[in-house]
């Protein structure tokens, strides 16, 4: 079936660093989703994309709809230390009732 | 302000037990589905429904079962726990309609199997 491959699996950065992580598909989505986990919650939406090259901040996020649309990047800047959490992007290949694809998710540690 | 809400934060069952595991939406929403989150394996779908007495099975359905007796409450039901199956519990829903806007999540119920 059709997976999501999203990486890093896991960064350690410093406060204040910016941060990248993008998802990739080997076939095309129509929206792109990423959400964050926050320790023992369950995950949020942060952003959501619906056409292809699409740039969507939210604060200190920005989500990009890769042109390809094979592929989505979130850049988080000037981490802080409730960035903390798992990062999950998400993908619809279909239209309106379609399922969502989640990728594996990124955890993000940020160091004092 | 719209929620899913999961009955349990953290539950501890024996093996061999049956487990009962809530979720309740309040946002009329028709999809509702369970998942399992383990460390390094991502959010794995159980089972899933897009209706009231519908179910479909998701990736893992293996050991579980669900109801939807009612459009707002999904049932996960473990009819007998093993220690396997120690791990998050994440319930979603979501518009059958509108999935473009993303599934709404509960805060998941860690389940240990002891």
């Amino acid at each position: 079936g059709q997976q999501l491959n999203q990486s890093p699996q896991s960064m350690f950065i410093q406060e204040g660093e910016d941060v990248s992580m993008n998802c990739t598909s080997s076939s095309i989505f129509n929206t792109w989703l990423w959400y964050k986990q926050d320790p023992g919650e369950g995950p949020v939406l942060l952003i959501a994309l619906y056409k292809a090259g699409e740039l969507t901040s939210n604060g200190r996020l920005t989500a990009q709809f890769g042109i390809t649309r094979k592929d989505s990047f979130l850049n988080i800047s000037a981490s802080i230390p409730s960035d903390v959490g798992i990062y999950f992007c998400a993908g619809l290949a279909g239209y309106r009732d379609d399922k969502i694809i989640f990728g594996k998710g990124t955890r993000l540690h940020i160091l004092p | 302000d719209v929620k899913v809400t999961q009955s349990s934060r953290y539950l501890v069952k024996r093996t061999g037990e049956k487990v009962f595991l809530e979720c309740v939406q309040d946002m009329d929403h028709e999809n509702m589905f369970w998942y399992r989150q383990d460390p390094g394996l991502g959010l794995r779908l159980i089972y899933f429904s897009y209706d009231v007495k519908m179910k479909e099975k998701g990736d893992i359905p293996e050991g579980y079962s669900v109801s939807r007796e009612k459009k707002e409450r999904f049932s996960l039901i473990l009819e007998s726990a093993s220690t396997n199956q120690t791990s998050m519990y994440l319930c979603a829903s979501s518009f059958r309609f509108r999935v473009e806007s993303g599934y709404t999540f509960g805060s998941g119920t860690r389940l240990t199997v002891v």
